[in-house]
């Protein structure tokens, strides 16, 4: 089975630009989540969708950060405008709607903000 | 709280056995993972434990003791490939009866040597 699609893989934008990364899951996986993961961290939730709703964002930063999955398939994430802070690499996964199923990770999208 | 905590750095040798060691309060989790995460690369599932007790999977065996907080993961025969990160993740569950998402731990290091 083809794999979670992330793009672009990489990213380097000025502080207060925009940027959107694009996630496709796995063909039938209705849970799809947005991971940040900072360098030599372990990755921390922004957001978990399942189909086309939001199931979980109290990580996200609202105010900066934003996210969709209008047709329960591919999402987008965005942030508007970035900080310094925000560099880091983006993982999208996604997962069977089923109790405890395991995360199936993209490569990520690894942004540098300066 | 649902803190996991990891060791930062191992190092071992290779053909030897590693046991790498995860902690975690034990409020709310409903199983817990273990992934490994090449640099670079998304982390890959390894083994996941809802029951207390030992699951196997070829050289990789994890364990689980709800009431303790503890779980280990145990690398047989290593390999320099097996030269990664290795996160410990809690299962946090969602009330609304869909898929919980993970809380991670920031992993740990693991170098093997020659």
């Amino acid at each position: 089975e083809a794999g979670v699609a992330q793009s672009p893989r990489y990213k380097i934008i000025e502080k207060r630009q925009s940027v959107a990364f694009w996630c496709n899951p796995i063909s039938g996986h209705a849970t799809l989540y947005w991971y940040q993961q900072i360098l030599g961290q372990g990755p921390k939730l922004l957001i978990q969708f399942q189909n086309n709703g939001v199931v979980d964002d109290s990580q996200l930063p609202k105010d900066r950060f934003s996210a969709e999955r209008l047709k329960g398939v591919d999402s987008t994430l965005k942030i508007q405008p970035a900080k310094l802070e925000d560099s880091a690499v983006y993982l999208c996964a996604s997962s069977f709607t089923a109790y405890n199923s395991p995360l199936h990770f993209g490569n990520g999208t690894r942004l540098t903000v300066t | 709280g649902q803190n996991i905590d990891q060791p930062t750095e191992m190092t071992a040798t290779e053909g030897a056995i590693v046991q790498i060691n995860c902690t975690y309060q034990t409020s709310g989790f409903n199983g817990l993972f273990w992934y490994q995460q090449h640099a670079g690369e998304a982390p890959t599932f390894l083994s996941y434990n809802v029951l207390d007790g030992l699951e196997e999977k070829g050289r990789f065996s994890s364990f689980l003791s709800r009431s303790k907080g503890y779980s280990y993961l145990l690398l047989k025969e290593l390999q320099m490939k097996d030269s990664a990160s290795y996160l410990c993740a809690g299962v946090k569950p969602n009330y609304g009866g869909s898929q919980g998402n993970l809380i991670f731990g920031k992993g740990t290091k693991l170098s093997v040597k020659p």
